[in-house]
């Protein structure tokens, strides 16, 4: 089965700057990647998400890069905010599988 | 607002007890996921249905279960409650095209506790 890998676990930023989480999966089969926000005590919500058959994805500040090669696929956040503040989840599923989640990113930036 | 109703919203209850857990996906969404969160924990898959079948499983122990019924709903259930079993546990809704799946839209989550 998919296994995810995601790190940082934690990873603390200054206002205005780059945040970079990254995540490993095993399943060369996996063809879409999902990205997902968790603010504190609330429900888990897409954010962004790539398909196998694209590199690259950007919507405003964030963007997603996937490397099949390598089985790898990372978030960019761009000129981050405090309302950024959250844990990031990545995901990985094959077809109509189960959907995998990586162990989490919490994201602070202090302004 | 997902669109997917989750309940109860909170639950206490005693070691060794029974509960279930209820969700109702989004209209027009056939698949449901079920999730199992632990206090500062990730997103730990239990199960998924499409369309009244189950399409794939997770860790789920085999005090739990679960089914989707025909109007689409889903009940999870959970027996011989342990203190460890103490979660939040998310119900997600998908559209699922072909062999895509598409985005899972989460309810609010059912807060278990037990003492």
């Amino acid at each position: 089965g998919e296994n995810v890998e995601q790190h940082p676990s934690t990873l603390s930023v200054q206002e205005g700057d780059s945040a970079v989480i990254k995540c490993t999966y095993s399943d060369s089969a996996s063809n879409y990647f999902p990205w997902y926000k968790q603010e504190l005590g609330k429900r888990p919500q897409l954010i962004i998400d790539i398909r196998s058959n694209v590199g690259e994805k950007k919507d405003q500040r964030i963007a997603v890069t996937l490397n099949k090669t390598a089985k790898h696929f990372s978030l960019h956040i761009t000129e981050t905010q405090p309302e950024d503040s959250a844990v990031y989840f990545c995901a990985a599923i094959t077809g109509f599988q189960k959907l995998v989640f990586g162990t989490g990113t919490r994201l602070l930036v202090s302004p | 607002d997902s669109g997917v109703t989750q309940t109860p919203k909170h639950l206490i209850t005693a070691t060794g007890q029974r509960v279930t857990l209820r969700c109702s996906p989004r209209s027009g969404d056939l698949s449901v996921y079920w999730y199992q969160q632990s206090l500062d924990q990730g997103l730990q898959f239990l199960i998924q249905y499409y369309n009244g079948e189950e399409r794939a499983k997770g860790n789920i122990l085999e005090r739990f279960s679960a089914q989707q019924f025909p109007d689409l709903h889903s009940e999870l259930n959970l027996s011989s409650l342990e203190l460890g079993d103490s979660a939040l546990y998310f119900c997600a809704s998908s559209v699922t095209r072909g062999a895509n799946t598409g985005e899972l839209f989460f309810g609010e989550g059912s807060r278990l506790t037990v003492l």
